[in-house]
């Protein structure tokens, strides 16, 4: 069972322009919500990371949206550079019952950035 | 400080054969979770060891085993490769079963 879907597949954006990449959840016990960034042949990078107690969270040019209602999550990247192309993940977990913070991620977003 | 740190960095085993790679935990972690990530998807659990135990396991058969040494280093097994097994095999580790995750850079295993 997919429990967290990410969109777009693939996302081209000009260079400073804004890159949105969206991620929804179907299991309400997750409480823990981060990005990772990977470039090709290397391991996923932590970007930032919410909990669901505040909507938003903003490091740098990375700001995360949650709407816990929705189920949904974002990742805004303002000021989008060259550098920034790269393979976007979603994940989500949590750290009751018996998860012991295992992360289930989404399909992954590969985005380009045109200088 | 180093990162989290894994060898082989490549690895190619013939279909049947068995596999053993290693992991180093960032210092300071005492927790490792392994994951399998394929080609254009997105990293699947395999298990998660705390205290030199299996503490969960994902959808993965029994073919994929692990260990967790006392100095927090950890191994993943895999026995009787199938094609399919081909992928990039992912460490991970962190604070505490519930802390934040790094991973290291990966072992990519090849099956023929």
């Amino acid at each position: 069972q997919q429990q967290v879907k990410q969109s777009p597949q693939s996302l081209i954006v000009q260079k400073g322009g804004i890159s949105i990449i969206n991620c929804a959840y179907e299991n309400t016990a997750f409480d823990y919500f981060p990005w990772y960034q990977q470039f090709p042949g290397k391991g996923p990078a932590l970007l930032i990371a919410i909990r669901p107690d505040v909507s938003e969270k903003k490091e740098g040019r990375f700001t995360i949206s949650f709407n816990k209602s929705a189920k949904q999550f974002s990742l805004h990247i303002m000021d989008s550079q060259p550098g920034d192309s790269a393979t976007y993940f979603c994940a989500a977990s949590y750290a009751g019952g018996t998860s012991y913070g295992k992360l289930t991620f989404g399909q992954g977003t590969i985005l380009t950035v045109h200088p | 400080d180093a990162g989290v740190t894994q060898s082989p960095t490549h690895l190619i085993k013939t279909r049947g054969q068995q596999v053993t790679l290693r992991c180093s935990p960032k210092s300071g972690h005492d927790t490792v979770s392994w994951y399998q990530q394929a080609l254009g998807q997105g990293p699947q659990f395999i298990f998660q060891y705390y205290e030199e135990e299996e503490r969960q396991r994902g959808n993965f058969p029994d073919r994929f085993s692990g260990h967790q040494f006392p100095n927090y280093s950890s191994e993943l097994n895999v026995n009787a490769l199938l094609l399919g097994d081909s992928a990039l095999y992912l460490c991970a580790s962190s604070h505490r079963s519930a802390g934040k995750q790094y991973f290291g850079p990966g072992t990519r295993l090849t099956v023929t």
